[in-house]
């Protein structure tokens, strides 16, 4: 089946700071989409991503779907306590109609103020 | 709030019992998924229903069920629930067309003593 590598696992950092993570699949997935989930909550979407290549912000987030589709990276700029969580990449799969969700294992971000 | 409501929102069970986790989606959402997630396994897929009928099926036990209704709601059925399956579940719509987004529920967490 389909696999998502999700990196780092983990990550410490200051206040201020710049963050970067990313998904890496064994197959190509139509949709790219980044949530965070919050500790006893429910992943809350971030960014979705539609076409190989694109770049999309959302204030501090910035994702790109990569060229070859089997690709995505979310950046977080300027990180501040608040984005403290597990941030999840999920590829879309549209084959066969199903359009079900396959999740990485997902990133803990820590940012120390 | 994502319009995805899941009850109850924790529940404590014993070993051996069965158990039922209500999802109602978004509204005008037909899809519904459902995920498991624990501490190991991250977020993994087990169903997808679509307007009243099963559409995908991931690592879901044979213990493990589920349906919806016509009026889009869905139920998962957990019985002769083991220690192991303590986990959190999360329900997620959409309107299941390419390019669409899931939004999830806040989750029911399920502990089996």
């Amino acid at each position: 089946g389909q696999q998502l590598n999700q990196s780092p696992q983990s990550m410490f950092i200051q206040e201020g700071e710049d963050v970067s993570m990313n998904c890496t699949s064994s197959s190509i997935f139509n949709t790219w989409l980044w949530y965070k989930q919050d500790p006893g909550e429910g992943p809350v979407l971030l960014i979705a991503l539609y076409k190989a290549g694109e770049l999309t912000s959302n204030g501090r987030l910035t994702a790109q779907f990569g060229i070859t589709r089997k690709d995505s990276f979310l950046n977080i700029s300027a990180s501040i306590p608040s984005d403290v969580g597990i941030y999840f990449c999920a590829g879309q799969d549209s084959g066969g109609s199903n359009y079900k969700l396959t999740f990485g294992k997902g990133t803990l971000l820590t940012v120390n103020p | 709030d994502s319009g995805v409501t899941q009850t109850p929102k924790h529940l404590i069970t014993a070993t051996g019992q069965r158990v039922t986790l209500r999802c109602s989606p978004r509204s005008g959402d037909l899809s519904v998924y459902w995920y498991q997630q624990s501490l190991d396994q991250g977020l993994q897929f087990l169903i997808q229903y679509y307007n009243g009928e099963e559409r995908a099926k991931g690592n879901i036990l044979e213990r493990f069920s589920a349906q919806q209704f016509p009026d889009l709601h869905s139920e998962l059925n957990l019985s002769s629930l083991e220690l192991g399956d303590s986990a959190l579940y999360f329900c997620a719509s959409s309107v299941a067309t390419a390019n669409t987004e899931a939004f999830f529920g806040q989750g029911t967490r399920l502990t089996v003593v």
